[in-house]
């Protein structure tokens, strides 16, 4: 099936470290899907924080980037130096299917420390 | 400006009482709307979706339904709640396929 397999949190750092947290997809309904990285801050919504939809390109937003590696099925998200107000909660997904449908990863609980 | 609204914001409620979660679009017409769950520890993953006003497809039988009563309008209910639905609800809106979802603030339910 469709599924997105994320780094398993809490993934702890310290201030201006880097960061990456690994994505790995599966895609078998969906031809060409997009992929996507949304942030959850505490007692927020979900939002995007970025997007690619075509194999080999990067997507880069806030200081984060990630690149569309099609051979190897991946996403990770990557940040040179992180801040403390990066701490939240980062879905790697993939989609959308036939019926518009978002397949998320479990989510990565981002703790940065001053 | 803030297009999608949803309420409450947190419950916690008996096993076995009903629920009823609520979502509510603002100036997008004929959005599709869609239901998403996450239990402690577990995946994000879609419930409900419509296209349209009065139709809903089932995703993940869960006990549980959902309505579309108005074409703003997103109702997620059960008469009877079991332990296992205790998570985060997020209501989300897209203007169709390829278009980007916008996610509501969620609602965290704790079942008793």
């Amino acid at each position: 099936g469709d599924s997105v397999t994320q780094t398993e949190g809490p993934v702890t750092v310290s201030e201006s470290e880097s960061l990456i947290i690994n994505c790995t997809y599966s895609a078998t309904s969906i031809a060409y899907p997009n992929l996507f990285w949304y942030v959850r801050y505490p007692g927020e919504g979900l939002q995007l924080l970025l997007k690619v939809i075509t194999a080999g390109q990067k997507g880069s937003s806030r200081g984060f980037e990630a690149t569309y590696n099609k051979e190897t099925t991946s996403f990770h998200l990557q940040k040179a130096s992180v801040q403390e107000s990066d701490s939240a909660v980062y879905y790697c997904a993939l989609g959308p299917d036939s019926n518009n449908r978002i397949f998320f990863g479990d989510g990565t609980q981002l703790v940065v420390k001053p | 400006a803030q297009t999608i609204h949803q309420w409450p914001v947190a419950e916690i409620k008996a096993v076995g009482s009903p629920l009823s979660l609520g979502c509510t679009i603002k100036g997008k017409s004929s959005p599709n709307l869609y239901w998403y769950w996450q239990a402690t520890g577990g995946t994000l993953q879609q419930l409900f979706y419509s296209i349209t006003v009065g139709q809903v497809e089932s995703v993940v039988q869960l006990n549980l339904s959902a309505s579309r009563p108005k074409d703003d309008q997103f109702i997620l209910s059960t008469e009877k709640l079991l332990l296992s639905h205790s998570g985060f609800y997020l209501c989300a809106w897209s203007l169709g396929i390829n278009s980007d979802y916008t996610f509501g603030s969620g609602t965290r339910l704790l079942v008793i």
